[in-house]
């Protein structure tokens, strides 16, 4: 049972233009959200991430929007640049207000920015 | 300043066996976690230690066991090793108060 899903194994865009990244979860007790973006052989990077008392967050050229009621969250990178072409990961925790507990990823998005 | 790291980078191991994966954390960090990374899956969380205690567990059989020393370092072990084993076995850590997780670039276990 997938609490964490990312339909779009992969996505690829035209350099300039803007990435849309979907994430959709089913667990109603999440109340953190964070995207990952990882490169072959190296650790997943934190990027972003937004509590559930918040609709958007934006931080340079990533912006992340949750909606609660859909239980969908998208990253939005403007503009999207060569290095962004990673495997992006979606994960979603319950906070425990000490620091997140244990994470529960999407299976991620290839991103692929063509020139 | 070193962040997460990992050793060793890559194990081949015969099915039975046991195994036993080493981390250090981000300096400052004190919190750390346990990723298995099957190819194309997503990171699942197999369990999480704080001053020296499993804080929180994943799904995962008791044949994965760990252990987290004075220093905030941790080893990973897995007992009675299956084929299904094989996958990249990520650690990360944090600080107790901040919900940012640093990942290690992992340590590919494969179980032959």
């Amino acid at each position: 049972d997938q609490q964490v899903k990312q339909n779009s194994p992969s996505l690829s865009v035209q350099e300039g233009r803007i990435s849309i990244l979907n994430c959709d979860y089913t667990n109603s007790m999440f109340d953190y959200f964070l995207w990952y973006k990882k490169y072959p052989a190296e650790g997943p990077t934190f990027l972003i991430s937004i509590s559930s008392i918040k609709d958007k967050n934006e931080d340079g050229r990533f912006t992340v929007f949750l909606n609660k009621s859909a239980k969908h969250l998208s990253l939005h990178i403007v503009p999207s640049q060569p290095g962004d072409s990673a495997v992006y990961f979606c994960a979603a925790s319950l906070y425990s207000g000490g620091g997140a507990d244990g994470l529960t990823f999407g299976k991620g998005t290839h991103l692929i920015i063509q020139p | 300043d070193a962040g997460v790291t990992q050793s060793p980078t890559h194990l081949i191991k015969t099915r039975g066996q046991q195994v036993t994966l080493r981390c250090s954390p981000k300096s400052g960090h004190d919190t750390v976690s346990w990723y298995q990374q099957a190819l194309g899956q997503g990171p699942q969380f197999i369990f999480q230690y704080y001053e020296e205690e499993e804080r929180q567990r994943g799904n995962f059989p008791d044949r994965f066991s760990g252990h987290q020393f004075p220093n905030y370092s941790s080893e990973l072990n897995v007992n009675a090793l299956l084929l299904g084993d094989s996958a990249l076995y990520l650690c990360a850590s944090r600080t107790a108060t901040n919900e940012k997780l640093f990942f290690g670039s992992g340590t590919q276990l494969s179980v032959l």
